[in-house]
């Protein structure tokens, strides 16, 4: 298994393009999430989808949108990137089972500049 | 709403000797408790996780927690540090809704000296 993986690795952005950062996991997991990380500041929630077909918003999720394509699948879109956008972004995934806390499994990041 | 402190932002200890990495939680609500490690460029990977089955739990590559309610910690302990511990290390409460949204701590960023 792949587990959480995330496209692209690296991506330079002028200020006002826009992107779709990618993430797909192999877990079979119902929940999704996007955080960002900045340094000083740990990850914060920007989105999160609790099974296919909902999304809600974290806590920081001004500028970006979300898609659950699938349950497989959680894309988020910048539509006109700022520099403070300029972060690294995670995708993580977990499962919540009767009985049993869930864990997020994390993939390996996607370093975003903004220029 | 739910929070986590790490004290200490950079935490420098001599190979063999203690690790401790502090965490205090703010919970309104028995709380889920977890400690993430980020190795240089990589993703979280989980170490370990409280979920009130025992109050001292054992993670991977030696590190253990201790859940002390009236202190309302969840402090990370290692007897011995490797040189390959060297990473930063992260504290989080877990929301217990439908999806259990993790809020982080600051980090702390651990380094190990010859």
């Amino acid at each position: 298994n792949a587990g959480v993986t995330q496209t692209p690795k690296f991506q330079v952005l002028k200020t006002g393009q826009s992107m779709t950062l990618q993430c797909a996991q192999d877990m079979n997991h119902n929940s999704m999430y996007w955080y960002r990380q900045d340094p000083g500041m740990g990850l914060r929630l920007i989105y999160y989808s609790a099974s296919e077909g909902t999304t809600d918003k974290g806590e920081v999720p001004n500028g970006y949108n979300v898609s659950r394509l699938n349950k497989r699948e959680f894309s988020l879109r910048l539509e006109s990137a700022a520099p403070s956008q300029t972060s690294v972004y995670f995708c993580a995934s977990s499962e919540k089972m009767a009985g049993r806390q869930e864990t997020q499994y994390f993939g390996p990041g996607t370093r975003l500049l903004v220029l | 709403a739910q929070s986590v402190t790490q004290l200490g932002s950079h935490v420098s200890v001599s190979e063999g000797a203690l690790v401790l990495l502090r965490c205090n939680y703010s919970s309104s609500v028995p709380p889920y408790l977890f400690w993430y490690v980020q190795y240089p460029n990589q993703g979280l990977q989980l170490l370990l996780k409280y979920t009130s089955a025992a109050t001292l739990v054992k993670g991977i590559n030696g590190f253990e927690a201790e859940f002390k309610k009236s202190e309302t910690s969840f402090h990370l302990t290692k007897p011995s540090a490797h040189m390959s511990d060297a990473a930063e290390y992260f504290c989080a409460v877990s929301d217990t809704g439908t999806a259990s949204k993790l809020t982080f701590g600051t980090g702390t960023r651990l380094q190990v000296t010859l």
